[in-house]
């Protein structure tokens, strides 16, 4: 097991333009998460899946976010007409089902740097 | 709301001293309690939990108890290394809603 990996580690894009971030969970785990970290914040919750269903989107996740894990495997983020304010470290999380064993724990990747000039 | 208050950073302290970084949260039912460290240069690890009142939580020689009556979350170690040195963030989930809610996290710097 290679834990929870992201794909791009680092992206520098220029405003207005879109981007699209990739994580891969671990492989038994059927809650993935997405989070957002501006430096020297914790990290801010934005939406879960649990296995291919969307289920909890925070307010912070304007109509420019959009995230999918269509086949209950990875997920996609991705940020429209991206802006300033977006730069920021996206991290991504993966987790059993409280019910199915312990209590949620979350395993965390080591994140995509987005840079929004 | 759910909310984690963590007491403002930064601390630094000597090698071998008593480590204290409080937390105190706000929840409604019965969160489950985290403390999450992030070392430079690499990604948020999960450092030692709690889901029930009194619990105790304990790692690599680092400890908290779940206080209901106090709402609190405090981490201690008996003994720091420099090794400790990193961003402890404290975190609480709810079964219902499962995003974690974090404190602002507390930089530790341990000096030799």
């Amino acid at each position: 097991d290679t834990g929870v990996s992201q794909d791009p580690r680092h992206k520098i894009t220029k405003r207005g333009q879109n981007v699209t971030f990739r994580c891969d969970p671990i492989s038994e785990h059927n809650r993935l998460y997405w989070y957002r970290q501006t430096l020297g914040q914790g990290p801010e919750f934005l939406t879960y899946f649990q296995n291919e269903a969307q289920l909890e989107k925070s307010r912070l996740l304007s109509d420019r976010f959009s995230a999918e894990r269509p086949k209950g495997s990875f997920s996609t983020l991705e940020i429209q007409r991206t802006e300033q304010g977006d730069s920021a470290m996206y991290l991504c999380a993966s987790s059993l089902a409280p019910w199915d064993r312990g209590s949620g724990e979350q395993y965390f990747g080591p994140g995509t740097r987005l840079t929004v000039t | 709301g759910n909310s984690v208050t963590q007491m403002e950073g930064p601390v630094t302290l000597s090698e071998e001293a008593f480590l204290t970084i409080n937390c105190t949260y706000t929840a409604t039912g019965y969160p489950s309690l985290f403390w999450y460290v992030q070392y430079p240069g690499e990604g948020l690890q999960l450092l030692l939990k709690a889901t029930k009142a009194d619990d105790k939580g304990s790692n690599k020689g680092f400890e908290a108890t779940y206080r209901k009556e106090t709402t609190s979350f405090h981490l201690e170690k008996g003994s720091v290394q420099v090794s400790d040195s990193a961003v402890y963030f404290c975190a609480l989930s709810r079964l219902i809603s499962s995003g974690l809610t974090f404190g602002e996290g507390t930089q530790l710097t341990v000096n030799p």
